[in-house]
């Protein structure tokens, strides 16, 4: 089991804004992470997995980041939009291979 | 694909009754994973299996709690007897292989247990 850290708990933006949180993981014994949007009364639906260092991934307007020697990720959000809100789960694995979530980031963008 | 199938999606029971909670992984995955969704220790892992096979329960919290996958396309989270603590949202999950982890977890819609 890893410890995983998600910053901050919850981010209240305007429309229009862009913003950014951050996982932090264990760098020792690191295999791949994953970013989940998680909205209410739904299922968990992936973002991204990313293994290298350095690695970025985009998919419309969001994007992250991975930095496997100092242990974080970030997620970026560019000109949020209300169907944005969600909560964003970080997901790293190791050498046990199944993925332990963060707590998350819960994102209400407001109209 | 009809993704990852979970029944019921709402249970509501009585303490000491036994709860069985149903999953049908996407066809040809080689993973399926149940976890646990409470407040207060959000989204854990409980069991996975390989080919039908358990590989780590370690997340399973007690003795109450058992996971059978008899084929491919199914699998059983029972609880025996439940308590009230274990009122939570109960997730299934499938990747088509795990090998590295680098594969994309699909989560079912979840099952929502209420013990009273």
């Amino acid at each position: 089991i890893l410890n995983v850290e998600q910053s901050p708990q919850s981010l209240h933006v305007q429309e229009g804004d862009s913003t950014n949180f951050t996982c932090s993981f264990p760098s020792s014994n690191f295999y791949a992470l994953h970013w989940y949007r998680w909205e209410t009364a739904k299922s968990p639906e992936a973002l991204f997995v990313m293994t290298l260092n350095g690695d970025e991934k985009k998919k419309g307007r969001i994007s992250a980041t991975l930095n496997t020697k100092e242990g974080y990720s970030y997620l970026y959000i560019k000109g949020s939009q209300p169907e944005d809100s969600a909560t964003y789960l970080c997901a790293p694995s190791g050498s046990a291979r199944q993925l332990t979530f963060g707590s998350g980031t819960q994102l209400t963008v407001l109209p | 694909d009809a993704g990852v199938i979970q029944s019921p999606r709402h249970e509501v029971t009585e303490m000491g009754q036994e709860v069985t909670l149903r999953c049908k992984p996407i066809s040809g995955h080689d993973y399926l994973f149940w976890y646990r969704q409470t407040m207060m220790r959000g989204l854990e892992l409980l069991i996975y299996f390989n080919n039908n096979v358990p590989i780590d329960d370690s997340g399973m919290p007690e003795d109450r709690f058992s996971a059978k996958m008899p084929n491919a396309s199914f699998s059983t989270l029972k609880i025996q007897p439940s308590e009230p603590r274990d009122s939570a949202v109960y997730f299934c999950a499938s990747s088509l292989d795990a090998t590295g982890s680098t594969d994309t977890q699909y989560f079912g819609p979840g099952t929502r247990l209420t013990v009273l």
